[in-house]
């Protein structure tokens, strides 16, 4: 069945540098979403690619979306302890319409 | 405010018993789920519904059950038979596919 596959499970980071975490699936993807949970919360919305190799940028954060649309990644400039917590990705399509496909997260730890 | 209400944030359970998590959502969303996640785990599909008086299995559904007779609700049931309940349920809501996701805040559950 469809599965969203995320590495690396863990980072560790000193603060300012730079944070990569990427995103598979075994099919192609109709959108890719992107959530960050803070310890203790839940998951809240950060963004979502549509387009084939599309990219966007928030501030230090910068989303791909890849060309077949099977892939992605965030990418943090520069990062802060503010950036702690775990970052999924998650894509709707695949083989059962309606449902939310969740990687296993990038659980991000910042060293001051 | 709209918003997705889970309630009780902390529930403790003997073991056997079965217990009910609370799910309510005033965003007019058509779908809903319910994740359950434990420590370094990403989130895990248990039950999800796209429309009232229907739901469907997600990956791990052995062990609960739900119900969907109202738009706004979609209570989970963790009976005894589910052999390791004691995780934190997440419930979220979206517009039917190609949109985010809004999760609640989370019931911590603790069977002992």
């Amino acid at each position: 069945g469809q599965q969203v596959m995320q590495i690396p499970q863990y980072q560790h980071v000193q603060e300012g540098e730079d944070f990569t975490t990427y995103c598979n699936s075994s099919t192609t993807l109709s959108n890719i979403q992107w959530y960050k949970q803070r310890p203790g919360g839940h998951p809240v919305f950060l963004i979502q690619l549509v387009k084939s190799g599309e990219v966007k940028k928030q501030k230090r954060l910068t989303f791909q979306f890849g060309e077949a649309k099977k892939n992605s990644s965030l990418h943090i400039t520069a990062t802060q302890t503010t950036d702690v917590g775990t970052y999924f990705c998650a894509g709707w399509g695949g083989s059962t319409l309606g449902r939310l496909y969740f990687g296993r997260g990038t659980q991000l730890t910042v060293w001051p | 405010d709209g918003g997705i209400t889970q309630s009780p944030k902390y529930l403790f359970r003997k073991e056997g018993q079965n217990v009910t998590l609370s799910c309510e959502q005033n965003l007019n969303h058509d779908a809903m789920y319910w994740y359950r996640q434990d420590p370094g785990q990403g989130l895990r599909l248990i039950y999800y519904s796209q429309i009232v008086n229907d739901f469907q299995k997600g990956d791990i559904a052995e062990g609960y059950s739900v119900s969907r007779e109202k738009k706004e609700s979609f209570p989970l049931t963790v009976t005894s038979a589910q052999k390791n309940p004691t995780a934190f349920y997440l419930c979220a809501s979206s517009i039917v596919g190609n949109t985010e996701a809004f999760f609640g805040q989370g019931t911590r559950l603790t069977v002992v």
